[in-house]
């Protein structure tokens, strides 16, 4: 498709459990952003692929959480031995970084709840 | 850390009506963006204002900035239900990273 796919869409695991989410970008954007989102809040950034560079992790709120990007282009946020305050929906969204505007094209979510 | 603040954080009005809401921020930005959010999902890009550029037009939005306060402003003219949803500013910085503020969410009463 010609927009960014995540996948899945809703998840709901168990305490302890691992998770992983996928985020295809569209073709040729070169920036990629995972973000978190909590119920009624603002964007919590977590990570950002930009090309070749190495990513910016800053967001990643503590080392359970991880993310790659292969080849340039589909990524995976995997989330270890989840806790209920990872419950949230993740948002991916890429960019035509470097000479472009900055602006995000965002998927449309994957909503995860822990139990 | 949040890079915007959003203010009101939430907003209701009657349709037919204006809504504005305002964003400022803490460093120095490339450019700042409006993006709207419906039902929890994913953003859609509404419009993007320069650092060197003051005001600018889109339909029914108009989006000012000024960079001497680091402050930025959204004004939804003659407001539809549809327009219901929460809004976010967000900064591009310099090495092209897009922070968001927590957002306004807006109600437009039909």
């Amino acid at each position: 498709g010609a927009g960014v796919s995540q996948s899945p869409s809703n998840k709901v695991t168990e305490k302890g459990k691992d998770v992983e989410l996928r985020c295809d970008p569209i073709s040729g954007h070169t920036a990629l952003y995972w973000y978190r989102q909590s119920l009624g809040q603002g964007l919590e950034f977590l990570i950002y692929f930009q090309g070749n560079s190495a990513p910016d992790k800053s967001g990643l709120p503590s080392d359970r959480f991880s993310a790659e990007r292969t080849g340039g282009s589909v990524s995976t946020l995997t989330i270890q031995r989840t806790q209920q305050e990872d419950s949230a929906v993740y948002l991916c969204a890429s960019s035509l970084a470097t000479g472009g505007t900055g602006e995000l094209f965002f998927g449309e979510g994957s909503r995860l709840t822990v139990l | 850390s949040q890079q915007g603040e959003e203010d009101p954080q939430a907003l209701s009005i009657q349709e037919g009506e204006n809504a504005t809401m305002n964003c400022s921020y803490k460093t120095s930005i490339n450019n700042l963006q409006w993006y709207r959010q419906n039902s929890g999902r994913g953003l859609v890009h509404l419009i993007l204002i320069r650092s060197n550029e003051r005001e600018k037009h889109s339909g029914r939005l108009r989006v000012t900035l000024d960079t001497s306060k680091k402050s930025s402003s959204l004004l939804i003219t003659a407001s539809r239900a549809a327009d219901t949803a929460s809004y976010f500013c967000a900064t591009l910085s310099n090495d092209y990273k897009l922070s968001f503020g927590a957002g306004t969410t807006v109600t437009v009463r039909a």
